[in-house]
C-alpha cells in the first residue's frame, strides 16, 4: 500500500517567509510524528499527534514553528519568519497506533533551504 | 532519558565481507530499539527493532542485529556486504511510555567497495 508522502519535497525560501510543509500518514495510522534532521542537530523530534489528544509539542524548536493535523490525518508544519538555522530535512512519520511495539515509518522528508 | 550512541561515522568494507554497524544504548527500563537506513535522497527506510525476546533479531535486505544486555549493545550485522548497502545508517531508542518518540544515534555512513 502507499507510504507516508510529504510535499513539497523541496522547499527554497528566503529568509523571513513563511513556509508550509504537509505530511499525508498512512491510512488508518493514528499515531503521526515530525522529525528535523539537520547537520548541526542529527535527527530531532519535533512534535507528535495522536487522535483527537492534544500534541505533544515539547520538540518544537521555538514559537515560529507549529502543527496541526485535521481530521486526524493529513498534518501541516508551519514555520513563521524562516531564518537560515531552519535549513533542513523535515521528516514525517506515523505509526498504526499510539501504543504498543508498532514501528514508526517514515516518509520521503522535505528539504529545506533558506537563504 | 533514553539515549543511544554510535561510535563510528563511517565504516568501510569490501563487498562480500561481513559487516558490523555499532550502536549502544542507555536506558531505563526495558530497551525497545531500531535500526533504520537512509539512501541519498530518501527518507528512513526501516530494518529491524528488538522488543523482547530472542537476542538475534532479523530484519530487511539480510541485515540482522544482536541485543546484548550486558554490553548494552545493539550492533547491526550481515554476513556478506553488498555495494548497494552503502548508506547512512541510524541506530534509535524508544523514548517514553506514551507517545513513544524515537531518539535517534548521529548514524554511521557505511560504504562498501566494489
Amino acid at each position: 500500500g502507499a507510504g507516508v508522502s510529504q510535499s513539497p519535497s523541496n522547499k527554497v525560501t528566503e529568509k523571513g517567509k513563511d513556509v508550509e510543509l504537509r505530511c499525508d500518514p498512512i491510512s488508518g495510522h493514528t499515531a503521526l510524528y515530525w522529525y528535523r534532521q539537520s547537520l548541526g542537530q542529527g535527527l530531532e523530534f519535533l512534535i507528535y499527534f495522536q487522535g483527537n489528544s492534544a500534541p505533544d509539542k515539547s520538540g518544537l524548536p521555538s514559537d515560529r514553528f507549529s502543527a496541526e493535523r485535521t481530521g486526524g490525518s493529513v498534518s501541516t508544519l508551519t514555520i513563521q519568519r524562516t531564518q537560515q538555522e531552519d535549513s533542513a530535512v523535515y521528516l514525517c512519520a506515523s505509526r498504526p497506533r499510539a501504543s504498543g511495539t508498532d514501528t514508526q515509518y517514515f516518509g520521503p522528508g522535505t528539504r529545506l533551504t533558506v537563504l | 532519558a533514553q539515549s543511544v550512541a554510535q561510535p563510528e561515522d563511517q565504516v568501510n568494507v569490501a563487498e562480500g565481507n561481513p559487516l558490523t554497524v555499532k550502536c549502544t544504548y542507555s536506558v531505563s527500563g526495558n530497551p525497545y530499539l531500531f535500526w533504520y537506513v537512509q539512501y541519498p535522497n530518501r527518507g528512513l527506510q526501516f530494518l529491524l527493532k528488538y522488543i523482547t525476546g530472542d537476542n538475534l533479531v532479523k530484519g530487511s535486505y539480510g541485515f540482522e542485529a544482536e541485543f546484548n544486555k550486558s554490553q548494552t549493545s545493539f550492533h547491526l550485522k550481515k554476513p556478506s556486504a553488498l555495494v548497494s548497502d552503502s548508506a547512512l545508517y541510524f541506530c534509535a531508542v524508544r523514548d517514553g511510555l506514551g507517545f513513544q518518540k524515537l531518539v535517534f544515534g548521529t548514524g554511521t555512513r557505511l560504504l562498501v567497495s566494489p
